[in-house]
């Protein structure tokens, strides 16, 4: 029953190395979103898609963070080239509009990527 | 741009109530969430406000003051599982028209018996 889930919860990478992460959003969700939370501190918007469509991006911090949704289920976030700051717990939460007023998002456990 | 604050710790006694105050600023208020955040879980929802005034579920509530960007969650009743981090996030319909949560820094609120 499920709740959002996420895989893998824990990568370790060397800088320099590629890492895919990836995210089931609630059966049925419409909207889907990536956060980025360092230790201590809230969770950081990074981008948001609609089905299949990425509305908005704004929050990604560089373009070697690129993130897809092709079929408006699953999505990925990809990190090329992982540098030191990177590390942080990544989360995805999806809603099942994403354009109710009271629409919640409903988060997943998260993965914790540490970069040596 | 968005500006959350709130208290970075705070220590109450089992039993108890305890009150965690959310200041904000906003261009494009649409809503404020409360979140439960355990170390190395998922934030879980608590409670949303967009009209101001007072909403109460069960042991936790949530007041909205929109006029003064000001928001509070009251635990009642304090239970040594409610140790745990309390997420402020405003919702900005901002440029793009979707849904982002904007998130506060947390508050970590420790239980004692």
């Amino acid at each position: 029953g499920a709740g959002v889930s996420q895989s893998p919860r824990y990568k370790v990478a060397k800088r320099g190395q590629d890492v895919a992460l990836r995210c089931d959003p609630i059966s049925g969700h419409v909207s889907l979103f990536w956060y980025q939370q360092a230790l201590g501190q809230g969770p950081e918007f990074l981008t948001y898609f609609q089905n299949e469509a990425q509305l908005d991006k704004s929050g990604l911090p560089s373009d070697r963070f690129f993130a897809e949704r092709p079929e408006g289920s699953v999505s990925t976030l990809k990190i090329q080239r992982t540098q030191q700051e990177d590390s942080a717990v990544y989360l995805c939460a999806s809603s099942s509009s994403g354009t109710s007023d009271s629409d919640t998002q409903y988060f997943g456990p998260g993965t914790r990527l540490t970069v040596l | 741009g968005q500006n959350i604050d709130q208290p970075t710790e705070m220590t109450a006694t089992e039993g108890a109530i305890v009150q965690i105050n959310c200041t904000y600023q906003t261009s494009g208020f649409n809503g404020l969430f409360w979140y439960q955040q355990h170390a190395g879980e998922a934030p879980t929802f608590l409670s949303y406000n967009v009209l101001d005034g007072l909403e109460e579920k069960g042991r936790f509530s949530s007041f909205l003051s929109r006029s003064k960007g000001y928001s509070y969650l009251l635990l009642k009743e304090l239970q040594m599982k409610d140790s745990a981090s309390y997420l402020c996030a405003v919702r900005d319909l901002g440029q793009t028209g979707a849904n982002n949560l904007f998130f506060g820094t947390g508050t970590r609120l420790t239980v004692i018996p």
